[in-house]
């Protein structure tokens, strides 16, 4: 069955780059994705790549995919406070239905 | 991206009742989903609300539970029906972009609580 696993914390320091990691078991998964929830709030799409390629950047966000090893990575450059949220990872064979992580929660401390 | 609303954004509601739950859509979309996030977990998928014709149901969600209307291609409800304190959970719908069919944009979730 689809399986997504992340770490379920990180802690950074303003201004350190953060890596989110997160591996997923389908081989078929057609588009991996980032969301970010902060709290009380809903679910935010940061990003997300389609499983032909091995990066994909946008400002401060850049995802690596290694297809091989079925891993994902997000990485935020210049951590900010206001980056403090839960990240989840989520896979798609693209029609449509997500299959989630548990999340990892980023700690930014000034 | 889409720009989606949910009504209430919370509730404390008794076991026993039951509360439906809007989602609105500022464009018509085809392609509409209702998740559950329990305390702490991830998000899982309860089901994909059609439009014209009866939800389709993951694996452990039941009409009778969790009856969603979609009567046109803005809108849609869930209700949770007969609650207890392990249906305390925050409850998305989701959408996916017409221009985009990759991207699927959430709701800011309904908090419900039943004690």
């Amino acid at each position: 069955g689809e399986d997504v696993e992340q770490s379920l914390f990180l802690s950074v320091r303003e201004g350190d780059s953060s890596v989110i990691n997160c591996t997923y078991t389908d081989s078929s998964s057609t588009y991996l994705y980032w969301y970010k929830q902060e709290p009380g709030a809903g679910l935010q799409l940061l990003t997300y790549i389609f499983s032909n390629m091995d990066m994909k950047q946008d400002q401060r966000l850049t995802v690596l995919l290694n297809k091989k090893d079925k891993h994902l990575s997000l990485r935020i450059a210049d951590t900010q406070t206001g980056d403090s949220a839960i990240y989840f990872c989520a896979e798609s064979m693209g029609y449509s239905t997500l299959t989630f992580g548990k999340g990892t929660m980023l700690l930014v401390s000034p | 991206s889409a720009v989606i609303s949910q009504k209430p954004s919370r509730d404390i509601c008794q076991r026993g009742t039951s509360l439906t739950i809007q989602c609105q859509v500022d464009s018509q979309v085809t392609m509409m989903f209702w998740y559950r996030q329990q305390p702490g977990q991830s998000l899982t998928l309860i089901a994909t609300a059609n439009q014209g014709s009866e939800a389709t149901y993951e694996s452990g969600f039941v009409i009778d539970k969790f009856p969603i209307s979609r009567p046109n291609l803005t809108f849609s409800t869930l209700t949770v029906s007969n609650m207890s304190p392990e249906d305390s959970s925050i409850y998305l719908c989701s959408v996916v972009g017409e221009a985009t069919v990759h991207e699927q944009f959430f709701g800011p979730g309904t908090r419900l609580t039943v004690l």
